[in-house]
């Protein structure tokens, strides 16, 4: 059974950091691209970030580039979120999400999320 | 960046009915469409790829259409447990891959 699993959320300040981490299980997991997502509280989806099955290869949304990094460590079966500069509008639930073996872009395994709450 | 537009922002649909939600992509994304639903408290979950493909396990109450820039998706008899929110995501262009505003399909 395919399982991730977040952990690493909290209340931070403005400009401070967090790393959120996934463990994933059930699946081969360095043969997966994966990506996080997140959903502010009462509004869309909205995609941050993604990574090869390698870690040789990311992409980033506009809002988050140069402030977090997205990483995987394949022997822990792990993937991570580092979030430095953290903004109010930052504040989100964080989803992990699998991509389908036909495609490295369609999520057909999501986590349960980690809250992430930006307020002094 | 593709944007893409759902209508309506909320659905009342009694048991048993038709629901019809919309998406729109500001250029096309050919059939390079995917659905989720989500339900309160809950992670989304894939229902519809490809435009029109149903997922793993998905009913065949849950039909996709369109192409290019429309897309619709519709429950053609909704049960109980079909009352949540819909997303659609266009995969064609990216990154940024990017969703819709949702719908939420409420009950009347």
């Amino acid at each position: 059974e395919v399982q991730l699993v977040e952990s690493g959320g909290g209340l931070v300040q403005p400009g401070g950091s967090l790393r959120l981490s996934c463990a994933a299980s059930g699946f081969t997991f360095s043969s997966s691209w994966m990506h996080w997502v997140r959903q502010a509280p009462g509004k869309g989806l909205v995609w941050v970030s993604r990574i090869n099955g390698d870690g040789s290869s990311t992409s980033y949304a506009d809002s988050v580039k140069g402030r977090f990094t997205i990483s995987r460590d394949n022997a822990k079966n792990t993937l991570y979120l580092q979030m430095n500069s953290l903004r109010a509008e930052d504040t989100a639930v964080y989803y992990c999400a699998r991509t389908t073996t036909f495609a490295v872009v369609i999520f057909d395994y999501w986590g349960q999320g980690t809250l992430v709450t930006v307020s002094s | 960046e593709i944007v893409m537009t759902q209508s309506p922002a909320t659905l009342s649909v009694s048991p048993g009915e038709r629901a019809t939600l919309s998406c729109r992509a500001s250029q096309s994304v050919s059939i390079n469409l995917a659905w989720y639903q989500q339900k309160p408290g809950q992670a989304p979950r894939l229902l519809i790829y490809g435009a029109s493909t149903r997922a793993t396990g998905i009913p065949a109450r849950f039909t996709g259409s369109g192409s290019g820039t429309e897309f619709t998706l519709t429950i053609s008899s909704l049960q109980s447990e079909d009352f949540a929110d819909y997303y659609c995501q266009q995969y064609n262009k990216w990154p940024p891959l990017t969703f819709g505003g949702g719908t939420k399909v409420e009950i009347k």
